[in-house]
């Protein structure tokens, strides 16, 4: 149990386009998920917090109108890079809470690369 | 605000050598810690997650303690192996996880 899957696990673009990537819980309602990203040989660092039905809180230093996340029912959270940059290029890992359990489930992350 | 540092950076022993990866953190009203593994280029693997009330976890080889007080966990892993090789990450949980710099571990034949 407690499945957490992303789509795509990995995805290149052109410098200037949009990528979404989707957070989806498989076997369970995730009242919160969580988008971090890891750069190389770095540890994960949260970028935003999601809560189904609100608007996401974002970590001082993200952009949240370049990093626009919805979390629109309890199976799915889609993040969209906007106008995505060379330095967007990182490890983007998503994670899944249920209410009222104090434990992150992640999903297996989704390598960005932009040219 | 929580800050979480390993020690060591790195590591590299023999096989067979048990091991003892060192976490702490600066804020000890924390709900529970967890102990994971990152393959390279792969995501996390959950290890062991202690709740704020427990002393320890253990899974097969390994072994996680938890001093709230101090503010220090660690992970023990007997008779290591060499696919024991990868990156160990903790994370304190005070509703948000605060990941720890990481510890890559090799272990050779």
């Amino acid at each position: 149990g407690a499945v957490v899957s992303q789509h795509p696990s990995w995805v290149i673009c052109k410098s200037g386009t949009s990528v979404k990537i989707e957070c989806r819980s498989l076997d369970f309602q995730a009242t919160t998920m969580f988008w971090y990203r890891q750069f190389p040989k770095q540890s994960l660092m949260l970028m935003a917090t999601s809560n189904e039905g609100s608007k996401a809180t974002y970590e001082q230093g993200v952009e949240k109108d370049k990093f626009l996340i919805n979390h629109a029912s309890l199976t799915l959270s889609t993040l969209t890079v906007t106008s995505a940059h060379p330095e967007d290029s990182s490890f983007y890992i998503c994670s899944a809470r249920i209410l009222g359990i104090n434990e992150q489930f992640f999903g297996p992350g989704t390598r960005l690369t932009v040219l | 605000k929580q800050e979480v540092t390993q020690i060591p950076a790195a590591l590299s022993v023999p096989e067979g050598e048990n091991l003892v990866l060192n976490c702490s953190f600066t804020d000890s009203a924390i709900y529970n810690l967890q102990w994971f593994r990152q393959d390279p280029g792969k995501g996390l693997t959950s290890l062991l997650l202690i709740q704020s009330s427990q002393r320890e976890q253990t899974s097969g080889r390994l072994n996680a303690s938890l001093d709230k007080s101090s503010g220090r966990s660690t992970l023990y892993i007997a008779a290591s192996q060499p696919g024991d090789s990868a990156t160990y990450l903790c994370a304190a949980n005070t509703d948000k996880l605060i990941f720890g710099t990481g510890t890559r571990l090799q272990v050779f034949p």
